[in-house]
Formats: C-alpha cells, structure tokens, sequence
C-alpha cells in the first residue's frame, strides 16, 4: 500500500462546476500538506499549502487538512478550462525534508 | 528566462550508454533535488543536495550518480543507460528559510529520456 492514494482520473467537469480533489495518507507523523498543480510539458507548481489541520482559502482554490480522517482534499470553485492539469498532492513530517507524493489527478475542464 | 533550467528536454539513448541531466538555477537556493515522474507512480526523490559539499541519496538512488559543480548546478548522471530509467527527469530547489515551509520546491520544465 502506498503511503500517500490519489485517484490518477481524469476527471472531466463542465466549465464552472465546483472540483473536489483528494489524497488520502498512512503516516499520522504528516505534517505539511501541499497541492501541487502541473501543466502538460511543464514543471510542477506550488499552489496551495498548509500546516497541520484546517482550511485555507485563496481566490477560487480551497486547501482542507482531516488529519483524523488522515484525508486532504483541494476545492475549485467555478472551474475554468486554464485549471485543466494534473494536481499532485504531497505531503511531509515536522522537521523532514523529504515530501511523499501522491500519483496525481488528471483534470480537465470541459468549456 | 527560466529560474530553474534543465538541459536537454528531451533525449532517446540506448541501453548502455552514459547520459548526464544537467541543471542550473538562478534562484540562489542552496537546496537542489532530482527526481523522476512516471505515470501511476507520482515523483520519486533520487538525490538531493543541501549545499556544494552535501550529497544524499533518494529513495531510488540505485543505478544513478549526481554531482553538484557549484550552488547553481547539480547534474544527473545514468552511467549506464537500462530501459526501466525511461523517464520523466525534474530538477527542483528550494530555500526553507524564505519560503513557506520545508516543502516549497521549483522545478524546471523536466528532461525527457527513453532508453532503447
């Protein structure tokens, strides 16, 4: 089993939908929970992040940590055809550099 | 221009041969990193490198060397290409004390290799 789950999709909405994306996770020690979003032919980039539990918002992305759920999830709220890329989720210990990805959600935003 | 630049994007060798993956960064970052990105699989760590003289391996560091020439470069080597390294390569740097928390990494736009 693999420390960090990520259903690899796609997942195809209509322009405007609400997104829901999820990783799921083993090792409780996970502190920092990170969404990366990547571009066909291009290097990831970071786009949300949080510490510990809790909600943080920014524009239309919103980033929610369960950590007793051991369960992540990046909210898009009225999905544009430019969101249309693979969000990876990664997620590390306090005090450890190494991230753990998860395998990435192909999404596409259909106009 | 890129702030983290990796050469070449793409390259189609055969078994056996030696390839090097070189990347610079104008970032200023002493933190550099090579991973691989393989479908299903997500990005692997191979090696990371804290400063000039700091070498560590990754989780799959077997079958690969790196060396870091100065703050600014850290090149990848496959000393003998197999097609199991057919690959997606990402070169990435980070600064902990700047950004926001131990996992900000920014990577280049990747190096394509296919063994044959």
């Amino acid at each position: 089993q693999k420390e960090v789950e990520q259903d690899p999709g796609p997942l195809s909405v209509p322009e405007g939908a609400i997104v829901s994306l999820n990783c799921t996770y083993s090792n409780s020690a996970f502190q920092y929970f990170m969404w990366y979003r990547q571009y066909s032919r291009k290097g990831p980039e970071l786009l949300m992040y949080t510490y510990s539990s809790g909600n943080k918002e920014d524009g239309r992305f919103t980033a929610q940590v369960d950590k007793s759920s051991k369960y992540i999830s990046l909210f898009i709220r009225d999905s544009q055809p430019s969101d249309s890329a693979t969000y990876l989720c990664a997620m590390s210990a306090r005090g450890n550099y190494q991230l753990i990805w998860g395998a990435g959600t192909k999404l596409i935003i259909k106009p | 221009d890129a702030d983290v630049t990796q050469t070449p994007r793409n390259r189609i060798t055969k078994t056996g041969k030696r390839i090097m993956l070189e990347c610079s960064q104008t970032k200023g970052h002493d933190r550099m990193y090579w991973y691989r990105q393989d479908p299903g699989l997500g990005l692997r760590l191979i090696y990371y490198s804290f400063d000039v003289k700091d070498i560590n391996k990754g989780e799959i560091s077997d079958g690969y060397s790196v060396s870091r020439q100065a703050q600014a470069k850290f090149s990848l080597s496959l000393e003998s290409a197999i097609p199991n390294q057919t690959a997606l390569y990402f070169c990435a740097t980070s600064d902990p004390q700047r950004g926001r928390g131990p996992g900000e990494l920014f990577f280049g736009e990747g190096s394509r290799l296919t063994v044959l």
